[in-house]
């Protein structure tokens, strides 16, 4: 069965400092994998996928994400974050021959200091 | 132009009651889902059906029922409301080959 974890539940960043919010997925086949973002009392809006093909890929907002396989691990990155990034993001697994449901991490909770 | 509408945001009842929350997107996707997100923010499916027919029904009690009148939309239908139901129900859709699932904005039910 897949499982997705994000070790980190709170992180604190600078503003203008660089970001990396983990995530580290199983999952027996080649996984498709997201990263979406949650503010406060809001959905969930995609900031990027990976399906096949490069390994780095860039999303919305200057976020980027790196698939490495060996390490199971789908990191999601940027070089300089802004307020407007304090949110929860959430990595997911994806299971195109299980009717495409998605697993969700747990979430990490992003606190954006001035 | 909304993609991805539900209704009602919210929903305040009393235990015991019926209700239903409904979902409708206008992407033209083949596949939509009810996921619930609890307290604690945990996400986790519960239903997804592609052009109206069941695909997934993971172990939801079955006071709750989906309901699919055609591939835009998605009901979801729950009686006997108890406590435990209270969360956040999010709707997606995405085409079935793709699975980049689009979210509603949630309906929050809080069940007294």
């Amino acid at each position: 069965a897949q499982s997705v974890t994000q070790p980190d539940i709170h992180i604190t960043v600078s503003e203008g400092a660089s970001l990396e919010l983990r995530c580290n997925y199983s999952y027996g086949a080649t996984p498709y994998l997201f990263w979406y973002v949650q503010s406060p009392g809001q959905g969930l809006q995609l900031l990027l996928k990976y399906f096949s093909g490069d390994t780095l890929v860039q999303g919305i907002k200057g976020f980027e994400a790196e698939f490495k396989r060996s390490q199971s691990s789908f990191n999601l990155r940027k070089p300089s974050v802004h307020w407007s990034d304090a949110a929860e993001y959430f990595c997911a697994v994806g299971a195109p021959m299980k009717g495409n449901k998605l697993v969700f991490g747990a979430g990490t909770i992003l606190r954006v200091k001035s | 132009d909304t993609a991805v509408s539900q209704t009602p945001k919210y929903l305040v009842t009393q235990m015991g009651n019926d209700k239903s929350i409904k979902c409708e997107q206008n992407l033209g996707h083949d596949t939509m889902y009810w996921y619930k997100q609890d307290s604690k923010k945990f996400l986790k499916i519960m239903f997804s059906y592609n052009n109206k027919e069941l695909i997934i029904n993971e172990t939801v009690p079955n006071r709750f029922s989906p309901k699919s009148p055609d591939k835009a939309h998605l009901n979801l239908h729950i009686n006997s409301l108890e406590l435990g139901d209270s969360a956040v129900y999010f709707c997606a859709s995405s085409q079935l080959q793709r699975n980049e699932q689009f979210f509603g904005p949630g309906t929050r039910l809080t069940v007294l």
